[in-house]
């Protein structure tokens, strides 16, 4: 695609409920990444994907958190059990060079 | 000591005025060094990398890297209405995966 995309824009789910979040990057790009944005605050990284493995995910802040990368592309990231402490916004960023990152609009998360 | 380190401002300049947004980092081991602006509501957009020490320009965008002082800044010149923003400063170390990123400088250019 042009860009990279990110499901579902905003979401807002129940305390202890999980949640996936989708990020398509952009063609070709083979790294990518997860990062948490809470308001008013820098970016948090959360893991990185070298194609489908994931040689850095010392960013999860905990074992609720998950993410896997299929096919190259496509990754999701799960959060089981969530807390309202998990309420920030998700962005999927994407690099042919693991150097220019090329972000997503980011998904809204709401913990309520 | 955070990784990367950046004024949070508000930083406030006229319109026409020269924008200076500092970031300091605390590896001697980074190598990649890269400007971010941030519109309120959006995501980050790269605007300026930077490898070597000195000076380089794009357009009104000058980023300055100090290596020995670990020291980043990025210029604006002829700052406009449209340049407020959050600037964000990220480095990424030498053969590393990640970039870290600082929490960002607002600017705001009064017209």
């Amino acid at each position: 695609g042009a860009g990279v995309s990110q499901s579902p824009s905003n979401k807002v789910t129940e305390k202890g409920k999980d949640v996936e979040l989708r990020c398509d990057p952009i063609s070709g790009h083979t790294a990518l990444y997860w990062y948490r944005q809470s308001l008013g605050q820098g970016l948090e990284f959360l893991i990185y994907f070298q194609g489908n493995s994931a040689p850095d995910k010392s960013g999860l802040p905990s074992d609720r958190f998950s993410a896997e990368r299929t096919g190259g592309s496509v990754s999701t990231l799960t959060i089981q059990r969530t807390q309202q402490e998990d309420s920030a916004v998700y962005l999927c960023a994407s690099s042919w060079d693991r150097e220019k990152a090329f972000f997503g609009q980011g998904t809204r998360l709401t913990v309520v | 000591q955070k990784e990367v380190e950046q004024n949070s401002g508000p930083l406030s300049v006229p319109e026409g005025a020269i924008a200076s947004l500092n970031c300091t980092y605390s590896d001697r081991g980074s190598q990649s060094f890269f400007w971010y602006r941030q519109y309120s509501g959006k995501s980050p957009e790269l605007i300026m990398f930077i490898y070597s020490n000195g000076d380089k320009e794009d357009g009104r965008f000058t980023a300055q890297l100090n290596k020995a002082s670990q020291y980043v800044s990025l210029l604006i010149r002829d700052s406009q209405p449209s340049d407020s923003a959050t600037y964000l400063c990220a480095v990424k170390r030498a053969g590393g995966f990640k970039t870290i990123f600082g929490a960002g400088t607002r600017l705001f250019v009064k017209a």
